[in-house]
C-alpha cells in the first residue's frame, strides 16, 4: 500500500495513559496526514505535517499532539486518552498535497477502556 | 471487520450491471475531486480524480463525471464485480492549493448476486 506501515494494528489501553502511533513512509513523500474514522462521521484529519518539524492542526485536533523529526515518520499521541478516542486512525501520504491523491497505510484500530 | 460504514446510505447493484454512485459538494471554489473506495478492515484506496478544468475522466472499468453547476460528482462502475462491494468516499480540495481534501460521509455498495 504505497510504502505506508502503521504500528500498531491494534491496540488496547486504559482511559489516562499515554499512547503514541506510528506512521512510517519509504516514499519520500513531503506529505502526511493522521486521520480518525468513526462511524456517522467518515474520516476526519486530526493533523497533517507538510514536512520535517511542520506541522498544522485539522478539524479534530484536541487532545491530540504529533511530531514530524524525519521525513519518513509521523507519530501520533495521545497524551492522556479518553474513551472518546476510540476509533481506526489512518495515516495518509501525499507528494502534493491537497493538489494530487492522498494513499493511505492500513489503519490502527485503537480500543481506550 | 471494521465498524466503518454503519449507518451508511447503501447502493445494492445486480453484479454484470452498471453502478453510479452519486457526491453532492457545496463550494463552488473546490478544484479537485477524488474516489476512494474502502474494504472491510484496510484503508481508502485511490480509485480516480479529476480537477476542476474538466468534466469526464476514465481510467479502468471507472469514469467520474463533474457537473460544477450543480456542484455534482458521480463515480460511474462498468460491469460491477463481486470484488467492487466496498465503502466508497468522495473527497474534495476546497481551493486556493489547500494541504488539506475532505471526506463525504461514504456510500456502501453491495452486490447482489
Amino acid at each position: 500500500d504505497a510504502g505506508i506501515t502503521q504500528s500498531p494494528r491494534h491496540k488496547v489501553t486504559e482511559t489516562g495513559t499515554p499512547v503514541t502511533l506510528r506512521c512510517h513512509q519509504t516514499e519520500n513523500h513531503r506529505y502526511m496526514y493522521w486521520y480518525r474514522q468513526d462511524p456517522g462521521h467518515g474520516l476526519r484529519l486530526i493533523h497533517y505535517s507538510y514536512g520535517v518539524k511542520d506541522t498544522d492542526k485539522g478539524e479534530v485536533s484536541d487532545g491530540y499532539s504529533v511530531s514530524r523529526s524525519k521525513t519518513e515518520d509521523f507519530l501520533l499521541t495521545l497524551e492522556s486518552a479518553t474513551s472518546s478516542q476510540t476509533s481506526v486512525y489512518f495515516c495518509a501520504i501525499s507528494d502534493g498535497g491537497g493538489v494530487q491523491p492522498q494513499h493511505f497505510g492500513d489503519g490502527t484500530r485503537l480500543s481506550i477502556l | 471487520g471494521e465498524s466503518v460504514g454503519l449507518h451508511l446510505p447503501t447502493l445494492s447493484v445486480q453484479e454484470g450491471d452498471n453502478s453510479i454512485i452519486n457526491c453532492a459538494y457545496s463550494n463552488s471554489a473546490s478544484d479537485y475531486f477524488i474516489w476512494y473506495k474502502q474494504e472491510s478492515g484496510k484503508g481508502p484506496q485511490f480509485i480516480i480524480d479529476i480537477r476542476s478544468n474538466m468534466d469526464k475522466r476514465q481510467g479502468q472499468r471507472v469514469t467520474v463525471l463533474l457537473n460544477k453547476t450543480v456542484k455534482h460528482l458521480s463515480l460511474q462502475i462498468a460491469a460491477t464485480q463481486p470484488g467492487d462491494s466496498a465503502v466508497y468516499f468522495c473527497a474534495e480540495n476546497r481551493g486556493n492549493r489547500d494541504d488539506k481534501i475532505i471526506f463525504g460521509k461514504g456510500t456502501r455498495l453491495h452486490i447482489l448476486p
